[in-house]
């Protein structure tokens, strides 16, 4: 089965700075990469996903990058603030009529300082 | 309203009972699911279902079992518990294919 591994487990960043958290995937028939942030006490949430037919997405300072070759995907968020620390985990799937069994990674404890 | 709600917030209980976890979804999604995060935070498949298919993940004692009565909700029920089953267990929902999956608040099971 899919295997999803995270770095850094936890980042510790200057608000403002940027922070980049990368994972690695095993099973080269994955295509469908999200991103999810979870709070404190609180649900894992969406913020940014890619597909395999596409090598980078923006969404204003979140973007996502993959490199399918290399099998690896990069979460990258600028201008850091303090409502961004939480864990993020990234996440790969083969998507098919059952839906998406999403494998996740470890994740990581963003921890953005004022 | 809430698009994924599942129910109760928190259970407490003993060893060796049995006990349910309801999820209800108003997205009209055709597929929902399972998962358990443990202590260390790790999320992990539990199940996967939909009108057509369920799909298990091998690592899943067979105490536990999803129940659908329709596609709107899919209840987990686990038998016999154990101390090691004590997580918080989230249900989530997805259209079919590479669709975002929407997670419910989390149910924290502790078991004593």
């Amino acid at each position: 089965g899919e295997n999803v591994e995270q770095h850094p487990s936890t980042l510790s960043v200057q608000e403002g700075d940027s922070a980049v958290i990368k994972c690695t995937y095993s099973d080269s028939a994955s295509n469908y990469f999200p991103w999810y942030k979870q709070e404190l006490g609180k649900r894992p949430q969406l913020i940014i996903d890619i597909r395999s037919n596409v090598g980078e997405k923006k969404d204003q300072r979140i973007a996502v990058t993959l490199n399918k070759t290399a099998k690896h995907f990069s979460l990258h968020i600028t201008e850091t603030q303090p409502e961004d620390s939480a864990v993020y985990f990234c996440a790969a799937s083969i998507g098919g009529n059952a839906g998406n069994m999403l494998t996740f990674g470890g994740g990581t404890r963003l921890m953005v300082k004022p | 309203d809430t698009a994924v709600s599942q129910t109760p917030k928190y259970l407490v209980t003993q060893m060796g009972n049995d006990k349910s976890i309801k999820c209800e979804q108003n997205l009209g999604h055709d597929t929902m699911y399972w998962y358990k995060q443990d202590s260390k935070k790790f999320l992990k498949i539990m199940f996967s279902y939909n009108n057509k298919e369920l799909i298990i993940n091998e690592t899943v004692p067979n105490r536990f079992s999803p129940k659908s009565p329709d596609k709107a909700h899919l209840n987990l029920h686990i038998n016999s518990l154990e101390l090691g089953d004590s997580a918080v267990y989230f249900c989530a929902s997805s259209r079919q294919g590479n669709s975002p999956l929407h997670f419910g608040n989390g149910t924290r099971l502790t078991v004593t």
